[in-house]
């Protein structure tokens, strides 16, 4: 099973709610990420968990805060967002977090957000 | 700084065509490359990963070559079908933990 399994596929939320994408894989990988994507652009890099710890934060507003509660599931709580945040959140995971034995990335179908 | 480069940027080509695309990296000092594809508003679909110690790989009708000391790296389709079309993305890793994408090219194949 090579399946990363993201909820919800889209999601609609004003400015001042808060919400939160999930991100599931049960392949055994140790490293999980976020990536944003806007529209015919390449994944941007967010944040990456490497055994459960945070080990890479790109500089990411506040307002975007990852959890990571098992080896299995990734979160991403989204609070007081703006319009221009709006874009495909991606998850990804890989057997490990960098080094040579990194592996290769899978990568979930994506929530779709608009911020109103 | 690694910088990739995916040229063309599009692509179009009629139905049966065998086509080339091209991925360029500025550093060398990479651990592994991998092609992905990704359908419009839906998530990347890994296609092949190169090792920096692998020359090619082969799946189906892809083939993808990495010659890492001159920073480049091809994806091969054979007989390219509509169902080809997508944007195909590559990405390489190194010492910095992260992956760094190109921009990635649009494939068109008509039928």
């Amino acid at each position: 099973d090579t399946e990363v399994t993201q909820t919800p596929k889209h999601l609609v939320m004003g400015m001042t709610n808060k919400k939160s994408l999930k991100c599931e894989q049960h392949m055994g990988h140790r490293a999980m990420y976020w990536y944003k994507q806007k529209a015919k652009k390449p994944p941007e890099l967010m944040f990456v968990y490497s055994y459960e710890k945070l080990s890479i934060n790109e500089s990411v507003p506040s307002r975007f805060s990852p959890e990571c509660p098992n080896s299995s599931l990734l979160n991403l709580h989204l609070h007081a967002l703006q319009p221009e945040d709006s874009a495909l959140y991606l998850c990804a995971s890989s057997l490990l977090a960098g080094g040579r034995n990194t592996g290769e990335l899978f990568f979930g179908e994506g929530s779709r957000l608009t911020v109103l | 700084k690694q910088e990739v480069t995916q040229i063309p940027a599009a692509l179009s080509v009629p139905e049966g065509e065998n086509l080339v695309l091209n991925c360029s990296f500025t550093d060398s000092a990479i651990y592994n490359l991998q092609w992905f594809r990704q359908d419009p508003g839906k998530g990347l679909t890994s296609l092949l990963l190169i090792q920096s110690s692998q020359r090619e790989q082969t799946s189906g009708r892809l083939n993808a070559s990495l010659d890492k000391s001159s920073g480049r790296s091809t994806l091969y389709i054979a007989a390219s079908q509509p169902g080809d079309s997508a944007t195909y993305l590559c990405a390489v890793s190194g010492n910095t933990g992260k992956l760094i994408f190109g921009q990635g090219t649009t494939l068109q194949v008509k039928p």
